[in-house]
């Protein structure tokens, strides 16, 4: 149990394009969610914190016209990467939280490769 | 503020030989540990957790870690490692001021034939 999902896994876009990815709780409810990005040989950074019907909550320092999250759903999560450029091209991993068990423990997804050229 | 140092970035081991990552957190209470495992362009798995009780906390694939609150740590161990097993190891913690997982930066297990 306890699965999170992402898709795409991988995904290369041109600059001034956008591009989402999608984050799902498979077998629970998730009220919250988690973004994280990952530069290579790097830890995780919290990019933002997505709450269920309402605004996400971004880190200080990330643009949060630029990385637009909704949570519309228990179950899902989108973090699209507005006119994306190379400099966005990372690894992006979701986690989310089950509502129904320990609220500490959060499960990750097995992430997201962009590619922006 | 809450911080969680990974004093070694690389650690090499050989195969079958013992295993032990150093993790140490900085926090005023106890707080809640973990240590999460990566391959090589995949997401984590959570190896084993800690939150109250037996401070020997045993988890998956053979790993062990013990909270010691007097050294603010939360060391990792396998008795025997295996060349699956390398990859790069996470520490983290979460304090229950917000439900943020706070990570180490992370050390890299690479295993000797």
């Amino acid at each position: 149990g306890a699965v999170v999902s992402q898709h795409p896994s991988w995904v290369i876009c041109k600059s001034g394009t956008s591009v989402k990815i999608e984050c799902r709780s498979l077998d629970f409810q998730a009220t919250t969610m988690f973004w994280y990005r990952q530069f290579p040989k790097q830890s995780l950074m919290l990019m933002a914190t997505s709450n269920e019907g309402s605004k996400a909550t971004y880190e200080q320092g990330v643009e949060k016209d630029k990385f637009l999250i909704n949570h519309a759903s228990l179950t899902l999560s989108t973090l699209t990467v507005t006119s994306a450029h190379p400099e966005d091209s990372s690894f992006y991993i979701c986690s989310a939280r089950d509502m129904q068990r320990s609220s500490y423990e959060q499960y990750f997804g097995p992430g997201t490769r962009l590619t922006v050229t | 503020a809450q911080s969680v140092t990974q004093p070694d970035i690389h650690i090499t081991v050989s195969e079958g030989a013992s295993l032990e990552l150093r993790c140490n957190y900085s926090y005023g209470a106890t707080p809640y540990l973990f240590w999460y495992v990566q391959s090589p362009g995949q997401g984590l798995q959570l190896l084993l957790k800690y939150f109250s009780g037996d401070t020997l906390v045993q988890g998956i694939k053979g790993f062990e870690a013990e909270f010691k609150r007097s050294q603010s740590s939360f060391n990792l161990r396998k008795p025997s490692v295996h060349w699956s097993d390398a990859a790069e190891y996470f520490c983290a913690v979460v304090t229950n001021r917000d439900d943020k997982i706070i990570f180490g930066k992370g050390t890299r297990l690479h295993i000797l034939p």
